[in-house]
């Protein structure tokens, strides 16, 4: 079975600076893909970006882009110029690409706090 | 497009009761999926429905079912409530098991409180 750590529970910076928050998952599995959601205190699930494992290129969306290292099962979220609205819970999240399998495995969590 | 739509927002039920929660996917969307993330945890993968079949079933007991309608939207059902049922419930849509395009969008989720 898959699983996904996100080792940091807390994590801060200061508005306007870059911040990276970590993942690592297990897999035996050569094509899946990888997720960011932000969740805020509104709860709804937001989709921050999305790597496809069988792209050696790192997925970037504005701000926001991935550190993907596919043999070492690492997939960091580097958020830049960090903006209050980014004060949030982040997953990380993998799903398989098995046909019909939109399971998805989530990580436990990091919370982000933007500091003024 | 309006997106994900769930309904209760907010449910408050005894142990041993029944609970009903529905779910509207984002128009044009065929598949949907139901998560139950706990206080503190990430959400944890319930059941998947696709063309109104199950796709897909996580490691949770009988008591929860779920089915699909001819309109693509869903519920999931809860029976014999137990205290560990407390959670807030995610429902996903996608447009389907499609090797490269199915992302998931999700609702605001029902919070269920059982006491």
């Amino acid at each position: 079975a898959q699983t996904v750590t996100q080792s940091q529970p807390e994590m801060s910076v200061q508005e306007a600076e870059t911040v990276t928050l970590s993942c690592t998952y297990d897999t035996s599995e050569s094509d899946y893909y990888l997720f960011w959601y932000k969740q805020p205190p509104s709860r709804q699930m937001i989709l921050v970006i999305r790597q496809e494992a069988y792209k050696q290129q790192n997925a970037t969306e504005n701000r926001f882009s991935v550190n993907f290292q596919k043999a070492a099962k690492s997939f960091s979220l580097k958020i830049s110029d960090s903006q209050l609205g980014d004060a949030a819970m982040y997953f990380c999240a993998y799903r398989s690409n098995n046909f019909g399998n939109e399971k998805l495995t989530f990580g436990t969590g990091t919370r982000l706090t933007i500091i003024p | 497009d309006a997106g994900v739509t769930q309904s209760p927002t907010h449910l408050i039920k005894t142990r041993g009761q029944h609970v009903t929660l529905r779910c509207s996917p984002i128009s044009g969307h065929k598949s949907v999926s139901w998560y139950q993330q706990v206080l503190g945890q990430g959400p944890q993968f319930i059941f998947q429905y696709y063309e109104k079949e199950e796709r897909g079933r996580g490691n949770f007991p009988d008591r929860f079912s779920a089915r699909q309608f001819p309109n693509y939207s869903s519920e999931l059902n809860v029976n014999a409530l137990l205290l560990g049922d407390s959670a807030l419930y995610l429902c996903a849509s996608s447009l389907g098991p499609n090797l490269n395009t199915d992302t998931q969008y999700f609702g605001p989720g029902t919070r269920l409180t059982v006491l």
